[in-house]
């Protein structure tokens, strides 16, 4: 079945400094991927959505390009602010889920001065 | 952007109650899902539903009810409630388009 992977369960950064957060998958389909972002206290919120190959997709300072090839999604943004603190998801959806959501583990991501 | 709702906000129920978690939305999507959110755990599916009369299990069913009278409404019932039913719960509306979904603000349930 489809399952997503998220390796860092927590990422420390000093402001100002590039971030990545990693994000592979694994499906047999053809397929849409998600980042979603959870600040403290609230409800998760689309950050970026692809489903091309290789094209890489931009949102408030975020992107992340779709790499069918290496399955893929990782998130960067190139200088990281203190309001980037926050529980980041990376997801899946496709004809084998269904089209449901298949969630990672989410990463944590804080920001320090 | 979709908007879904979610009442109460914030509840304190006893062990062995019933409570009801009701979600609205006002963007005619067809899916629409429970979700609890604990420290360790993530985003877990409960039940979802894919138009209204329909209801589905998702992977943690087990002490929990859905109901989803109309294309709007989708509440989650715990019959016997039970501490370990204490969690942070989330509704969500998809869109159908792979599914991109739409949370509403959370339900904070503590059962003492």
């Amino acid at each position: 079945g489809d399952s997503v992977t998220q390796t860092e369960g927590l990422v420390t950064l000093t402001e100002g400094l590039p971030v990545m957060l990693n994000c592979t998958y694994q499906t047999a389909y053809s397929t849409f991927l998600f980042w979603y972002v959870q600040h403290l206290n609230e409800a998760p919120k689309l950050l970026l959505k692809s489903s091309t190959d290789n094209k890489r997709t931009e949102h408030q300072g975020f992107h992340a390009t779709l790499h069918k090839s290496s399955s893929s999604f990782h998130l960067q943004k190139s200088s990281a602010q203190l309001s980037d603190s926050a529980l980041y998801y990376c997801a899946l959806s496709d004809l084998d889920s269904n089209y449901q959501l298949i969630w990672g583990s989410g990463t944590k991501l804080i920001i320090k001065p | 952007e979709a908007a879904v709702t979610q009442s109460p906000r914030n509840k304190v129920a006893v062990t062995g109650g019933k409570v009801t978690l009701s979600c609205n939305q006002t963007n005619n999507h067809n899916n629409m899902y429970w979700y609890r959110q604990d420290t360790g755990h993530g985003l877990r599916l409960i039940h979802y539903s894919y138009g209204a009369g329909s209801t589905e299990k998702g992977d943690i069913p087990d002490g929990y009810k859905a109901s989803r009278p109309s294309q709007e409404n989708f509440s989650l019932i715990l019959e016997l409630a039970t501490p370990s039913q204490t969690s942070v719960y989330f509704c969500a509306s998809g869109d159908g388009t792979g599914d991109t979904q739409y949370f509403g603000p959370g339900t904070r349930l503590l059962v003492l």
